[in-house]
């Protein structure tokens, strides 16, 4: 069974760096074709793709957000990590991790973790 | 970036209604298209996958249609459970993108 989770900080002050990391289990991005992905959702608003890195540590990135993001991966401890930096207010979502695999898109969501960036 | 739009943006439905919501790509996508509900304060589900296969789990009255730059979910009766919010996303290239979503309440 494939699950992944999100964990943060829930606030951020304006131009701090926010850290975010999605633990996973099920699965191994070692494995030819697998992918983790960043989504968020602004409060009331649609989902936003944000990146995905695969397990050949390719790495995809929205271009609208690609100067603020870096994704990286540590396949021993089944974790990805999304740093976004100079957070704004607007920044303010649920952020979720997802897995990645072929034919499937995006098939299996972690619940997702809120943050407001506020002063 | 491929744009995708949705519509209606809202719909009013009753129990057994059947249920159409279309999804338009700026250009052609092949059947790189998924389908996700998502309720209040959850995550979304994928429902459809590759334009018209259904993920494993999901009930047969959900369907899927269409390749190129239209598309379309159906929901054949729908049941109390369905009223949710649907996405549609591309995955024929990056950067990856959904639709503005489709909210279906009861009518």
């Amino acid at each position: 069974q494939i699950t992944l989770k999100e964990s943060g900080p829930t606030l951020v002050k304006p131009t701090q760096t926010l850290t975010l990391t999605c633990t996973f289990s099920g699965f191994s991005l070692s494995t030819s074709g697998v992918g983790v992905g960043w989504i968020r959702q602004p409060p009331g608003k649609a989902l936003e793709w944000l990146a995905l890195i695969y397990w050949n540590d390719d790495k995809r990135y929205s271009p609208s957000l690609k100067s603020r993001l870096t994704i990286t991966k540590d396949t021993s401890k089944n974790q990805v990590v999304l740093t976004m930096t100079n957070m704004d207010p607007v920044d303010t979502a649920t952020y979720y991790c997802a897995h990645r695999y072929g034919d499937y898109g995006v098939d299996i969501w972690g619940q997702g973790t809120m943050v407001t960036v506020s002063s | 970036d491929i744009q995708m739009t949705q519509s209606p943006s809202t719909l009013s439905a009753s129990v057994g209604d059947r249920v159409t919501i279309t999804c338009r790509a700026s250009q052609s996508i092949s059947s790189w298209l998924a389908w996700y509900q998502q309720k209040p304060g959850k995550a979304p589900k994928l429902l459809i996958y590759k334009a018209s296969s259904l993920e494993s789990g999901v009930p047969s009255r959900f369907s899927g249609s269409g390749s190129g730059t239209e598309f379309t979910l159906t929901i054949s009766s729908l049941q109390p459970d369905d009223f949710a919010t649907y996405y549609c996303q591309q995955y024929n290239s990056y950067p990856l993108t959904f639709g503005q979503g489709t909210k279906v309440e009861i009518k």
